[in-house]
């Protein structure tokens, strides 16, 4: 069971370049989210999906966008890189809020080291 | 959004001794108060989580109390290891809600 899975693991881009990072999960898990992590921040919630199809927006969605075509899958687009999105992405799922069962945990992929130069 | 205030942000500890990490927060329709674990170049990965209708889970060396009338929740961990080495993070959701907030992180250092 590979879990949370997301490529690359490292990327450098050069200011204005695009580029999608890819997260795929196995366990049929509806809600997926991106997060970023900078130092002294802890993470922060970019976009969510509660299911193939539907999309929202976090905390700090400006310059991110996001699809939801199929329940394995949720990647995550730059489409004009800035040095400012220099950071950590983590790709995170779970099963959905459900009356008594309640809040599910998540599960993280390890993570795209991205800089942008 | 709810924040999480989370303290200390870095903390030394002998090997064999407890730790303690704590989390405070605002709003009180918070719900699932997840801890996670984050080794150097992993993600985080949880590694105990209480709900809001209980007030203590323990799972071997590692404990959370949760305290609702002053929104704040602890992380315990008994007889420190060196493994036990890594940055946790509180975390929380409000009730029917999956969007987590994370706290600021705590660098856990055990001193052998």
């Amino acid at each position: 069971n590979a879990g949370v899975t997301q490529t690359p693991k490292f990327q450098v881009l050069k200011t204005g370049q695009s580029m999608t990072l890819q997260c795929a999960q196995d366990m049929n898990h509806e809600y997926m989210s991106w997060y970023r992590q900078d130092p002294g921040m802890g993470l922060r919630l970019i976009h969510y999906s509660v299911g193939a199809g539907i999309t929202d927006q976090g905390e700090v969605p400006n310059g991110y966008n996001v699809s939801r075509s199929t329940t394995e899958d949720f990647p995550l687009r730059l489409l004009s890189a800035a040095p400012s999105q220099t950071s950590v992405y983590f790709c995170a799922s779970s099963y959905r809020w459900g009356g008594d069962g309640g809040n599910q945990p998540q599960h993280f992929g390890d993570g795209t080291r991205l800089s942008i130069l | 959004g709810e924040n999480v205030e989370q303290h200390p942000s870095t903390l030394s500890v002998q090997e064999g001794d407890s730790a303690v990490i704590k989390c405070t927060y605002s709003d009180s329709a918070s719900n699932y108060f997840p801890w996670y674990k984050q080794e150097l170049g992993k993600g985080p990965q949880l590694i105990i989580d209480i709900r809001s209708n209980v007030g203590e889970k323990k799972d071997q060396r590692i404990a959370v109390t949760l305290n609702k009338t002053a929104k704040h929740f602890s992380l315990h961990i008994t007889e420190t290891q060196p493994e036990d080495s890594a940055v946790y993070f509180c975390a929380l959701n409000l009730f029917g809600n999956e969007k987590l907030t994370f706290g600021t992180g705590t660098r856990l250092t055990i001193i052998p």
